[in-house]
């Protein structure tokens, strides 16, 4: 059974700031792994895709890496700002033939202070 | 174009009640998943419709069912509500390509209050 793991769970950062967040998982066996951002009380937006063959992915100011056979995977944020604040949430797709499924960590909550 | 579109965006229930969600998926979408996300958590899978049938399902009880159209829009049931179906209720949408899953596209939510 896919598990999902993020770190930290809650970050409080100065703008500017750059930071890290981290996603683990327990079977690498994934089809691809998506990061999204999502705000209070809202859906879900997806931020960066990497497919399983892929070792990075950048849009903007953020970048996200995939170590496929280490089950981790880190987004990078540079020069934060306090739209920035979210949950960015990691998940991981697993497909068979039958369908598909994402498997989601459950989260970093992040405050970005002016 | 329309993004994924799910109603209603707000439903409050008493417990023991039935309730039923709709999604509509991207244009050009055939695959319809359901994720339910409680308070403070990450989603958690539900099910899977492509081609009117369930393909894919989570570790969630029979109260559960769902159905898809053949204009590919789907239904999410719940039966015999309990407190702990309380969460706000996630729909992605997706294309299959030569077989392999295209990228979930996921719509606002419906947030379901069981009381």
């Amino acid at each position: 059974k896919q598990e999902v793991t993020q770190i930290p769970a809650a970050l409080s950062v100065p703008e500017g700031e750059n930071l890290v967040l981290n996603c683990s998982f327990t079977d690498s066996a994934i089809y691809n792994l998506q990061w999204f951002r999502q705000d209070p009380g809202k859906g879900l937006t997806s931020l960066l895709l990497i497919q399983s063959s892929q070792r990075e992915q950048t849009s903007g100011r953020l970048n996200a890496s995939l170590d496929k056979s280490s089950g981790r995977s880190t987004l990078y944020i540079a020069a934060s700002q306090p739209g920035d604040s979210a949950t960015y949430l990691c998940a991981v797709r697993s497909w068979g033939t039958s369908g598909s499924r994402l498997t989601f960590g459950e989260g970093t909550q992040l405050t970005v202070n002016p | 174009d329309a993004g994924v579109t799910q109603s209603p965006t707000h439903l409050i229930k008493t417990r023991g009640q039935q309730v039923t969600l709709r999604c509509s998926p991207k244009s050009g979408h055939d695959t319809v998943s359901w994720y339910q996300q409680a308070l403070g958590q990450g989603p958690q899978f539900i099910f899977q419709y492509y081609e009117e049938e369930e393909r894919q399902r989570g570790n969630f009880p029979d109260r559960f069912s769902g159905h898809q159209f053949p204009n590919y829009s789907s239904e999410l049931n719940v039966n015999a509500l309990l407190l702990g179906d309380s969460a706000l209720y996630l729909c992605a949408s997706s294309r299959r390509l030569a077989g392999r899953p295209g990228e979930q596209y996921f719509g606002p939510g419906t947030r379901l209050t069981v009381t």
